[in-house]
């Protein structure tokens, strides 16, 4: 059974940067794509972006400047790097296996920017 | 980028009946690249249909999607107490990625 586990800090002050990792069980990371989404309080779904194996990436123009996807093979992790961040990047993070649409999902980690 | 339009935004219907829910999108989605996931509160959303109209592994034939171009349909029949969530839609066709506000499917 594949299970993806997001981890990382609930708060993060603005203009520092969001850092999480999702840990992958059941699985190999080293067979498809990942991605990162989450959900800002009262919205929908945004996707941020997503990472092969190999380290190739294609993020969403709106966060390109500030993302950064990475991918450890040997830990069989990814992680999410967000700079410089504001109370709108407050929201729901959610690890997923999947390029185009994502099959397995984590449960998601709350993420608040406030000083 | 394709921005995704559900309704209703909220659907109060009782166990047993029909459930019909919509997804139109601003642009053609190409080769009707379109999934549906049903999220409950404070669990991970679920994966439903993919390509428009097949259903992912384990999930009941009572959940079937179709449409194409700009307009989708998620349909679910003889509605379990189970099914009471949200859905959303997603188009994989062009990028960015990106998906519908979502439909709450509530109990009547």
């Amino acid at each position: 059974q594949v299970q993806l586990q997001e981890s990382g800090p609930g708060l993060v002050k603005p203009s520092e940067t969001l850092s999480l990792t999702c840990t992958v069980s059941g699985d190999s990371i080293s067979t498809s794509y990942w991605s990162w989404i989450r959900r800002p309080p009262g919205k929908g779904l945004e996707w941020i972006g997503y990472i092969y194996y190999t380290g190739s990436t294609n993020y969403n123009p709106s966060l390109k400047s500030r993302v950064t996807i990475s991918v450890d093979t040997s830990k069989n992790q990814f992680s999410l790097k967000l700079r410089s961040v504001t109370a709108a990047d407050t929201a729901v993070y959610y690890c997923a296996r999947g390029g185009a649409y994502m099959d397995v999902w984590g449960k998601g980690i709350t993420v608040t920017v406030s000083s | 980028e394709i921005v995704l339009t559900q309704s209703p935004g909220t659907l109060s219907l009782s166990p047993g009946e029909r459930a019909t829910l919509s997804c139109r999108a601003s642009q053609t989605v190409s080769s009707r690249y379109l999934v549906w996931y049903q999220q409950k509160p404070g669990q991970a959303p679920r994966l439903l249909i993919y390509g428009a109209s097949s259903r992912a592994t384990g999930i009941p034939d009572r959940f079937s999607g179709s449409g194409s171009g700009t307009d989708f349909t998620l349909t679910i029949i003889r509605l379990e107490p189970e099914d009471f969530a949200v859905y959303y839609c997603q188009q994989y066709g062009s990028l960015p990625y990106t998906f519908g506000q979502g439909t709450k499917l509530e109990i009547k």
